[in-house]
């Protein structure tokens, strides 16, 4: 089975700092993990996935994440917050074998950035 | 495109009556998902659909079923419904392939009273 745990329900940045979310992974098989940020009253955009080829991936938006095996990790970044970046963002995680795709999400970071 | 679109928008219906949403995939994709978003959490996989049969499923029950048609639109029937029902109802679009991304649609407000 595999889950993702996304450290921090709420987070606040300034406009202008570094954006990091959190996203830890437990999976029995390779996983292939996901990004999505989904903002008011829409369903969810597709950031970035990483699917087992360069470990370093970058999204739409300017955000990046790095998988680290080591650190069973999938954590978000951007250099630098833009107010437009306020939103939800979900961590997600799915089997890299078999042909069903299910998504499991994590709980979900609420972004808040200040001017 | 139009991408994935989901109707209607928004519903309003009381304890033990029975609800239908439907989902029209992206252009040139033939798998759907469902997934039920409780306020406040992330996203829980209901089923998908694959050549108009369900090929997995989520912790739901029966009160859950689904439909896929030739065209490869979907619906999202619950019965009996309760008010830990009210949730947005995401459908997602994805071609079968190996790496294949899942398009959400805007969702389906359900609210139970």
């Amino acid at each position: 089975a595999q889950s993702v745990t996304q450290l921090g329900s709420h987070v606040s940045v300034s406009e202008g700092a570094l954006v990091l979310l959190r996203c830890n992974y437990s999976s029995s098989v390779p996983p292939y993990l996901f990004w999505y940020v989904q903002y008011p009253n829409q369903g969810l955009q597709l950031l970035l996935k990483y699917t087992s080829a360069a470990t370093l991936v970058k999204g739409i938006n300017g955000f990046e994440a790095e998988f680290k095996k080591s650190e069973t990790s999938f954590h978000l970044t951007k250099p630098s917050a833009h107010m437009s970046d306020a939103a939800e963002y979900f961590c997600a995680v799915t089997r890299s074998r078999g042909s069903a795709r299910q998504l499991t999400f994590g709980s979900g970071t609420q972004l808040t950035v200040l001017p | 495109d139009a991408g994935v679109t989901q109707s209607p928008t928004h519903l309003i219906k009381t304890r033990g009556q029975q609800v239908t949403l439907r989902c029209s995939p992206k252009s040139g994709h033939d798998t759907v998902s469902w997934y039920q978003q409780a306020l406040g959490q992330g996203p829980q996989f209901i089923f998908q659909y694959y050549e108009e049969e369900e090929r997995q499923r989520g912790n739901f029950p029966d009160r859950f079923s689904g439909h896929q048609f030739p065209n490869y639109s979907s619906e999202l029937n619950v019965n009996a419904l309760l008010l830990g029902d009210s949730a947005l109802y995401l459908c997602a679009s994805s071609e079968t392939g190996l790496h294949n991304e899942q398009f959400f649609g805007p969702g389906t407000r359900l609210t139970v009273l």
